[in-house]
């Protein structure tokens, strides 16, 4: 089955900062990759996502990267804030006889100083 | 639109106890997924329904854990006998439709489960 790997668990930075989150995925077939962010006690909130037919795609202060080749993707924050404080998780899917199982990261706790 | 609903938001029982968690998708979305978030790790899938079908229900504890979506709408979770490593956050989540593309997931607040 497929397995997702993310990086760093934890990462600090300033406000104004910028901050970089890496996932790595085992399936070579998966083709579709969302980012949720879950802040304390709330549920996941899909923020944004990939599909493997492109290799960039940015949302505001917020962008996504894949490389198919490598079997990776990152997630991108600029200009982060306080209210970006929260924990991201990473997944990858492969739709298969018409349906997508998500397999997630472990997740990477952002806190953002002010 | 409505959310996903769930409940009850919290629980706390018994290890050996039996206990049932009931999940409202968003109107009209045929996939319904039941995920387990222990803490400081991401959710697992448990089973996931394409309307009333399981479609994936590799990583669902058989012995102790069940699951139904009778009408193809609303679902329920249950567990019986609860060991203490069942506790963790229990998460339903629903899609329209299967495939990436149409597959995103959106999330209900989840139920916060205590085995003691």
């Amino acid at each position: 089955g497929e397995n997702v790997e993310q990086h760093p668990s934890t990462l600090s930075v300033q406000e104004g900062d910028s901050a970089v989150i890496k996932c790595t995925y085992s399936d070579s077939a998966s083709n579709y990759f969302p980012w949720y962010k879950q802040e304390l006690g709330k549920r996941p909130q899909l923020i944004i996502d990939i599909r493997s037919n492109v290799g960039e795609k940015k949302d505001q202060r917020i962008a996504v990267t894949l490389n198919k080749t490598a079997k990776h993707f990152s997630l991108h924050i600029t200009e982060t804030q306080p209210e970006d404080s929260a924990v991201y998780f990473c997944a990858a899917s492969r739709a298969n006889s018409g349906y997508s199982t998500l397999t997630f990261g472990k997740g990477t706790m952002l806190l953002v100083s002010p | 639109e409505a959310g996903v609903a769930q409940s009850p938001r919290y629980k706390i029982i018994e290890k050996r106890q039996s206990v049932a968690f009931w999940c409202n998708p968003i109107s009209g979305h045929a996939t319904l997924y039941w995920y387990q978030q222990i803490l400081g790790q991401g959710p697992k899938l448990l089973i996931q329904f394409q309307n009333n079908g399981v479609v994936d229900d590799s990583q669902l504890p058989k012995d102790r854990f069940s699951a139904e979506r009778l009408k193809g709408v609303d679902s329920t979770l249950k567990i019986q006998p609860a060991k203490l490593e069942d506790s963790a956050v229990y998460l339903c989540a629903s899609s329209l439709a299967g495939g990436a593309g149409k597959g995103t997931q959106y999330f209900g607040p989840g139920t916060r489960l205590l085995v003691l």
